[in-house]
């Protein structure tokens, strides 16, 4: 089953504009983490953020988070052609729990 | 480029068949965990090995079976291939029972007929 659920499904942005994915979970939660995935291939960690913390930056990179809503977001700035991949939000209720992936957003850059 | 090599990279195979899949971690990663990925979807949880002992099952019949061995390298066996297997399966390491920063192999893509 998958715990989080990223929206949109799909967007596509002109290179140099913001990016926003947004995810939702349905249990408490350990850490929220986002993972990157360019076509056909393995994820890459991008950046992980814990419950007791509400944002985080890394580079480009910010994530919220909002555990009275459930609710993580991802935002890259000033995004690039190379940023063109899937991205997905993963969670686990413990540290001893496998990590749950949701079926991710797909970003298209245009340059 | 994470460390963590799958092979093969590509497979086909026809219902019915058994296939094994292989995974060498990143040097020092005890742990391994294996996802299953169809098209469009995001990663399933198979399983999860650490210390060569299974540590966690997701929602897969008994026919998922796997292995971790003391080079922490790991297998992934699936007996009586059907077409619903067909995807990418990923594995991916980490460090002492942690699910904090998972580094994901290439994927092996499985095709059954």
């Amino acid at each position: 089953s998958q715990q989080g659920e990223e929206d949109p499904q799909a967007l596509s942005i002109q290179e140099g504009e913001n990016a926003t994915m947004n995810c939702s979970y349905k249990t408490s939660i350990n850490n929220l983490q986002w993972y990157r995935q360019n076509s056909g291939r393995g994820l890459v960690h991008l950046i992980l953020i814990r419950s007791n913390e509400r944002e985080k930056h890394s580079g480009r990179l910010r994530v919220t988070l909002d555990t009275s809503k459930k609710s993580s977001s991802l935002l890259i700035t000033a995004s690039r052609a190379a940023d063109t991949a899937s991205y997905f939000c993963a969670t686990d209720d413990s540290g001893n729990t496998p990590l749950v992936f949701g079926k991710g957003t797909r970003l298209s850059v245009i340059a | 480029e994470t460390g963590v090599t799958q092979s093969p990279t590509h497979l086909i195979k026809t219902r019915g068949q058994q296939v094994t899949l292989r995974c060498s971690s990143q040097s020092g990663h005890n742990t391994v965990s294996w996802y299953q990925q169809a098209l469009g979807q995001g990663p399933q949880f198979i399983f999860q090995y650490y210390r060569e002992e299974e540590n966690g099952r997701g929602n897969f019949p008994p026919r998922f079976s796997g292995l971790q061995f003391p080079n922490y390298s790991s297998e992934l066996n699936v007996n009586a291939l059907e077409l619903d297997d067909s995807a990418l399966y990923l594995c991916a390491s980490s460090s002492d029972f942690g699910n904090e920063k998972l580094f994901f192999g290439s994927g092996t893509q499985l095709s059954v007929l």
